[in-house]
């Protein structure tokens, strides 16, 4: 069965703390995404990466950063994390017509 | 740029009657189009997708959608729904490149209330 993990269901960090979302995928797939969720706002994309070593922004990269050292590892790596990071994350594997969503961390700065 | 309209963010339906949501999107290419539903504290699931051949689309929970071209429209519909449809439902429209997929710019989303 297809699986994407994330290290953490809720999660509550302090401001100007640096904070690491960790997204591990076990299908093999080279596509993965980071994408925030917010209310009337819906889903989108920060940040995103077509194989090892490489990333691409999305929509929304200001504040973020990613790494992805393994191809079945992606991290979101937030420098120093701001209020108006609080929000649910949700890492994506895909293949071609297939996006696969993990449960999502939800975020607390505070 | 791609975008994703879904104009209604609150939609309210009584058990038993028909629904459709609506979606409209913008994208130069050829679009590949999804639907997919959140209930409270859940992931998202996808209902269906469009990618070419037959513009009537089926999905899971007796969810079908029709991608109209020359409305750039691919609304969501379902002849009779049930309590259990009360979800947030999202549009998305993917995009690829020469890399691979770009991923999938979303709708805000339509939250759907049923009433008994």
């Amino acid at each position: 069965d297809v699986k994407v993990t994330q290290s953490s269901r809720y999660l509550v960090k302090r401001t100007g703390e640096k904070v690491f979302l960790e997204c591990v995928q076990d299908m093999d797939h080279e596509n993965m995404f980071w994408y925030r969720q917010d209310p009337g706002l819906g889903l989108r994309l920060i940040y995103f990466s077509y194989d090892v070593k490489m990333k691409e922004k999305g929509d929304i990269p200001e504040g973020y950063s990613v790494s992805r050292e393994k191809k079945e590892r992606f991290s979101l790596i937030l420098e120093s994390a701001s209020t108006n990071q609080t929000s649910m994350y949700l890492c994506a594997t895909s293949k071609p017509g297939e996006t696969y969503f993990g449960p999502g961390t939800r975020l607390t700065v505070t | 740029a791609q975008s994703v309209t879904q104009p209604d963010i609150h939609i309210t339906v009584s058990e038993g009657a028909s629904l459709e949501l609506r979606c409209n999107y913008s994208y130069g290419a050829t679009p590949y189009l999804f639907w997919y539903v959140q209930s409270p504290g859940q992931g998202l699931q996808l209902l269906l997708k469009y990618f070419s051949g037959d513009t009537l689309v089926q999905g899971i929970k007796g969810f079908e959608a029709e991608f109209k071209r020359s409305q750039s429209s691919f609304n969501l519909r379902k002849p009779s729904v049930h309590w259990s449809d009360a979800a947030e439902y999202f549009c998305a429209v993917a995009t690829y490149s020469g890399g691979g997929a770009d991923g999938l710019t979303f709708g805000k989303g339509t939250h759907l209330i049923i009433q008994p």
